[in-house]
């Protein structure tokens, strides 16, 4: 089984500061681990994957996320927040190497960029 | 190439009511999933189909939930009769293989 925990449901940055969202997991067999972003209005976009290659994914619009085994995080960072950035990212596991491939969501965690 | 469409984008019904929602994948994607995230709450998987096939239904909730996917195409989800609790935002998404999911902007059920 697997689940995943995004602390802090609502974070608020500066434009220019670091972002950083966390995301932790746990599963019982290797996962794939998933980033998604969901703007107003529209479906949820993948921001970036990490499939066992690199353990440090970078992904489109300057995000980047590190897998880390031992602590079973996967948390996504951005150098400097865009105002553009304001939305909601879901982090997303799923078993590696069997046969499901239904995705398992955090809760969500709700950006937003203060000019 | 067109995204992942639903229809409606939103559906406000009575309790009681019967309601349809249709997914349109993205054209030769064989894999097509169907999610649900209730207000306030994570998104959650209700099932997976592969062609025509169910794959994996262990998300439905109970057995006022239907989905069908004639032909591989487009799938649609009735739920009948629906539930106060049934409200939320109903996602499709679609893939070719076991990674990425392609996902489409949801439809909003309001059970009134």
């Amino acid at each position: 089984a697997q689940s995943v925990t995004q602390l802090g449901s609502h974070v608020s940055v500066s434009e220019g500061a670091l972002v950083l969202l966390r995301c932790n997991y746990s599963s019982s067999v290797p996962p794939y681990l998933f980033w998604y972003v969901q703007y107003p209005n529209q479906g949820l976009q993948l921001l970036l994957k990490y499939t066992s290659a690199a353990t440090l994914v970078k992904g489109i619009n300057g995000f980047e996320a590190e897998f880390k085994k031992s602590e079973t995080s996967f948390h996504l960072t951005k150098p400097s927040a865009h105002m553009s950035d304001a939305a909601e990212y879901f982090c997303a596991v799923t078993p590696m190497d069997t046969g499901r491939r239904a995705l398992t969501f955090g809760s969500g965690t709700r950006l937003q960029v203060q000019p | 190439e067109a995204g992942v469409t639903q229809f409606p984008s939103h559906s406000v019904i009575e309790k009681g009511q019967t309601v349809t929602l249709r997914c349109d994948p993205i054209s030769g994607h064989d894999n097509l999933y169907w999610y649900r995230r209730v207000m306030g709450k994570e998104i959650k998987f209700l099932l997976h189909f592969v062609k025509e096939s169910k794959q994996d239904e262990s998300g439905m909730p109970n057995n006022r939930f239907l989905a069908e996917r004639t032909g591989g195409t487009y799938s649609t989800l009735k739920v009948q009769p629906a539930e106060l609790e049934d409200s939320g935002v109903y996602f499709c998404a679609s893939s070719p293989d076991y990674n990425e999911q392609f996902f489409g902007p949801g439809t909003r059920l309001t059970v009134l």
